[in-house]
């Protein structure tokens, strides 16, 4: 059971495409994650969204760039991407509220493969 | 900087038998500490937390973890590991504020049960 929704759940794409990533949250949550998960590698946390503004950027390459149009939906705009960002891409979202911050939900993922 | 040592990558158990997937962390303060297990082509679905008060604490499936301050561990365990328990297990340290939850992941161990 989740309520992070993510589509498509694969996708193949060549170098010189533009395709975009989709996570939907039902959960009531006001923040939202891409994470990116490689073999052998820990996640690697990519951008965050709290109250739908950007908070947090781990310098990833600008050919990644994130969306979040509300507080239910987060895109994240593919394009011009090398064959080392195949990875599965993780959705996750959480509740703040003050200080308090429940631990993040993760949807299952988008696999994606660079050709 | 946090950060978390799996020192596991693979781990095999009878059905059964017991089980420990051990974590330790490096955090300045105190920290916020995750169990998350994540089957084959799924997201990763939290087990249990730690955040303050009693150092063992009990979560989904009849796992628990104990958070060992002078050992900076945080180590899994079950008491008899089902087949179904086969997956990726992942511990994860993090500062939660305001602006979303910060969280370092290990990389991850893997559990196989034999029948």
């Amino acid at each position: 059971e989740t309520g992070v929704t993510q589509t498509p759940r694969h996708l193949v794409m060549g170098m010189t495409n533009k395709k975009s990533l989709k996570c939907e949250q039902h959960l009531g949550h006001n923040a939202m994650y891409w994470y990116k998960q490689s073999a052998k590698k820990p996640l690697e946390l990519m951008f965050v969204y709290s109250l739908e503004e950007r908070v947090e950027n781990n310098s990833v390459p600008s050919r990644f760039s994130p969306e979040c149009p509300n507080s239910s939906h987060l895109f994240l705009h593919l394009h011009t991407l090398q064959p080392e960002d195949s990875a599965l891409y993780l959705c996750a979202s959480s509740q703040e509220k003050g200080s308090y911050n429940s631990p993040l939900h993760f949807g299952n993922g988008t696999r994606l493969t660079v050709t | 900087a946090q950060s978390v040592t799996q020192p596991d990558i693979h781990i095999t158990v009878s059905e059964g038998a017991s089980l420990e997937l051990r974590c330790n962390y490096s955090y300045g303060a105190t920290p916020y500490l995750f169990w998350y297990v994540q089957s084959p082509g799924q997201g990763l679905q939290l087990l249990l937390k730690y955040f303050s008060g009693d150092t063992l604490v009990q979560g989904i499936k009849g796992f628990e973890a104990e958070f060992k301050r002078s050992q900076s561990s945080f180590n899994l365990r079950k008491p008899s590991v089902h087949w179904s328990d086969a997956a990726e297990y992942f511990c994860a340290v993090g500062l939660i504020t305001g602006g979303g939850n910060k969280l370092t992941f290990g990389t991850g161990t893997q559990l196989k049960v034999e029948l």
